[in-house]
């Protein structure tokens, strides 16, 4: 069974350019997470989808960020226009609906640096 | 406020020196708690999910314990293929749905 994958694995872009980023969770998983882990400090919740649905944007950072996820399916975050700040590892993870607590499982993340 | 803590920062241990890495959390109630490991430039693989206190769980050389204030992570007999980056992290009750709160980890590395 293939993993979560995101794509692209490394992008530079300067600043005020839009850069999207694209995660595809495990098939049959309806929960799918974006996470962000900025220079020196903790991984960090940013939004949970539950199919197409956002369920929780609580951890998104500003308008700037936009995340899709059409048909419930792969999931696109974007950022425009992206800030200096904004550089960091962004995962994304997906895990199944069920009762109780979720297990959930992480793409290899696309570190974005913004120059 | 939800909070994780991880110590120590770093661990350096000789292959076959056994250890514990720490993982205190302040939540206002726990649903479960999560043991991840993480090699550069990956991301965190799932190992352990713990959901109440006095709970234990294994795998190979690691063992996972859980209290109500704290988790450890005990490595029994290192090899430097136990090299990583332990993440842990909380699941609340409280504070929305499902998403995880995260410690900043331990860089641990283990040496022949």
């Amino acid at each position: 069974e293939a993993g979560v994958t995101q794509f692209p694995s490394h992008s530079v872009i300067e600043k005020g350019q839009t850069v999207t980023l694209r995660c595809d969770p495990i098939s049959g998983h309806d929960n799918l997470y974006w996470y962000r882990r900025v220079m020196g400090k903790e991984i960090k919740f940013l939004l949970h989808f539950v199919k197409e649905s956002k369920q929780d944007e609580s951890g998104m950072p500003n308008n700037r960020f936009l995340a899709e996820r059409t048909g419930g399916t792969y999931s696109t975050l974007k950022v425009q226009p992206a800030e200096l700040e904004d550089s960091g590892v962004y995962f994304c993870a997906s895990s199944q609906v069920g009762r109780g607590t979720d297990t959930q499982y992480f793409g290899p993340g696309t570190r974005l640096t913004v120059l | 406020e939800d909070q994780v803590t991880q110590s120590p920062e770093a661990l350096r241990l000789q292959e076959g020196e056994s250890s514990s890495l720490n993982c205190s959390y302040t939540v206002s109630g726990l649903r479960g708690l999560f043991w991840y490991r993480q090699d550069p430039g990956k991301g965190p693989e799932f190992l352990f999910t713990l959901y109440s206190a006095g709970e234990e769980k294994e795998k190979e050389r690691l063992k996972a314990t859980l209290t109500k204030k704290e988790s450890f992570l005990h490595i029994t007999a290192p090899k430097p293929e136990d090299s990583a980056t332990y993440l842990c992290a909380v699941q609340a009750f409280s504070g929305g749905y499902n998403k995880l709160i995260f410690g900043a980890g331990t860089r641990l590395a283990v040496h022949p």
